[in-house]
């Protein structure tokens, strides 16, 4: 049983396309994230955010963006979609610091831009 | 310097057979630690938190040294279904409840 939930699992899109993956968590965790990740790659970090209205950029430069307007949901926004934006994106969401409970990912989305 | 360090193998083994992983981070801030399991195209899952006292949880067995600031897991008697990668993960809370994830050490558990 998923309590975090990323849709859509599977996206390919032509270029030039807006996008939205997105992403909600019922557990009621602040702590937001996203992350890129090529097949047999490491994770990259790309957006987080601390609770709503907050944002930051993460590790890896990336023409996307990101929203927390509710707890719940942390949906990323690509303006204009190109093949270098071929990847896998994962959610995750995270507890409060200091409870060490560890992340939750989502089932990730396999997005391809042709 | 990367945060968190791991070889990232693979390491082949047969079954049966025990297998250790080793993994190495920086920051002496560093408060939780993780290891989390990932197959192919499917998203990281956490296998198990390690604990300063060391801990075992089946086959697995996990230990954190905190004065050399590595971790390792130790897994007894692969099974098949073991085969994956094994991400080695490091929490700093008062840097933004940051998680820094090693790139992972792949695992092939071959009959």
């Amino acid at each position: 049983e998923a309590d975090i939930y990323q849709t859509p699992r599977y996206l390919v899109i032509g270029t030039g396309k807006k996008i939205t993956l997105e992403c909600s968590q019922t557990m009621g965790h602040d702590k937001m994230y996203w992350y890129q990740q090529d097949p047999g790659m490491e994770l990259h970090l790309i957006h987080y955010s601390y609770g709503v209205n907050s944002t930051e950029k993460g590790d890896l430069s990336s023409e996307s963006t990101v929203s927390r307007i509710r707890t719940e949901h942390f949906p990323l926004t690509l303006e204009s979609a190109r093949p270098s934006h071929t990847s896998q994106y994962l959610c995750a969401s995270s507890e409060s610091p200091g409870r060490g409970y560890g992340y939750t990912f989502g089932s990730g989305t396999r997005l391809t831009v042709v | 310097r990367k945060e968190v360090e791991q070889d990232p193998g693979p390491f082949n083994v047969p079954e049966g057979a025990t297998v250790a992983f080793n993994c190495t981070y920086s920051n002496s801030a560093s408060q939780s630690f993780f290891w989390y399991r990932q197959d192919c195209r499917k998203e990281p899952k956490l296998l198990m938190s390690v604990y300063s006292s060391g801990n075992e949880d089946g086959r697995f067995t996990a230990q954190l040294n905190r004065a050399s600031q590595y971790i390792s897991l130790l897994i007894r008697d692969s099974k098949l279904s073991d085969s994956a990668t094994y991400l080695c993960v490091v929490n700093i809370p008062f840097d933004g409840n940051q998680f820094y994830f090693g790139t992972g050490t792949s695992l092939t558990v071959i009959p």
